[in-house]
């Protein structure tokens, strides 16, 4: 079955850094690709998304490129800020229509950013 | 406001207890979904409605029962819990066809004591 792999946290980093979170993935077919982001006491909020090979998603100074070779989808921002200390879902839809088959998400990596 | 709003946001209840949690979205959305969020674990999907007929998750257990009365309204009947069941419980909607990704209501903790 389908299944998602993102590194583990928590992922403590000075404010400004450079950051990275690894994704990869597993599906049959054509997957579409998420991040979400969950902030302390919310749901989940989408943060950014590719729906083929070659994509590139972006929001907020974040991105990730949807590389199908690698079946991978890191998150990158150049400078991090306190504010996006949050936790960083990897998510896969094998529907491409985007139906009801519901989403295939990772562990979650908890971000900490310090000042 | 993320347009999927869940109530109630905290519920402590005991395990003889039956109790419902309720999810509204007003997105014009045809798939709802209720998702499982435990400590140390994947999110679980637990039940899925598109077009209010239920896909069914043969893992879950029976002491969680859904209810989708029509497109906007998403429930999930309690009774009998363990305290394991204690977790985030999260809805989310989409529309199905557009590659927009799911909305997620901001959950309810649940605590089973």
């Amino acid at each position: 079955g389908d299944s998602v792999t993102q590194m583990e946290g928590p992922v403590t980093l000075s404010e400004e850094a450079f950051l990275t979170i690894n994704c990869t993935y597993t599906a049959t077919g054509y997957p579409s690709l998420f991040w979400y982001v969950q902030y302390p006491g919310e749901g989940l909020q989408l943060l950014l998304k590719a729906t083929k090979a070659d994509d590139k998603g972006s929001n907020k100074g974040f991105e990730a490129t949807y590389r199908k070779e690698t079946t991978s989808f890191h998150l990158e921002k150049g400078s991090v800020q306190v504010s996006d200390s949050a936790v960083y879902f990897c998510a896969l839809s094998d529907n491409s229509g985007g139906g009801a088959d519901g989403l295939t998400f990772g562990k979650g990596t908890h971000l900490i950013i310090q000042p | 406001e993320t347009g999927v709003t869940q109530t109630p946001r905290h519920l402590v209840m005991g395990m003889t207890n039956k109790k419902s949690l309720k999810c509204e979205q007003h997105l014009g959305h045809n798939a709802m979904y209720w998702y499982k969020q435990s400590a140390k674990k994947p999110l679980e999907l637990m039940f899925v409605y598109s077009l209010e007929e239920r896909v069914e998750n043969n893992s879950v257990p029976s002491r969680f029962s859904p209810e989708c009365p029509n497109s906007s309204h998403l429930f999930l009947h309690l009774h009998t819990l363990q305290p394991e069941d204690s977790a985030l419980y999260l809805c989310a909607s989409s529309q199905q066809g557009r590659l927009g990704g799911y909305t997620f209501g901001s959950g309810t903790r649940l605590t089973v004591v």
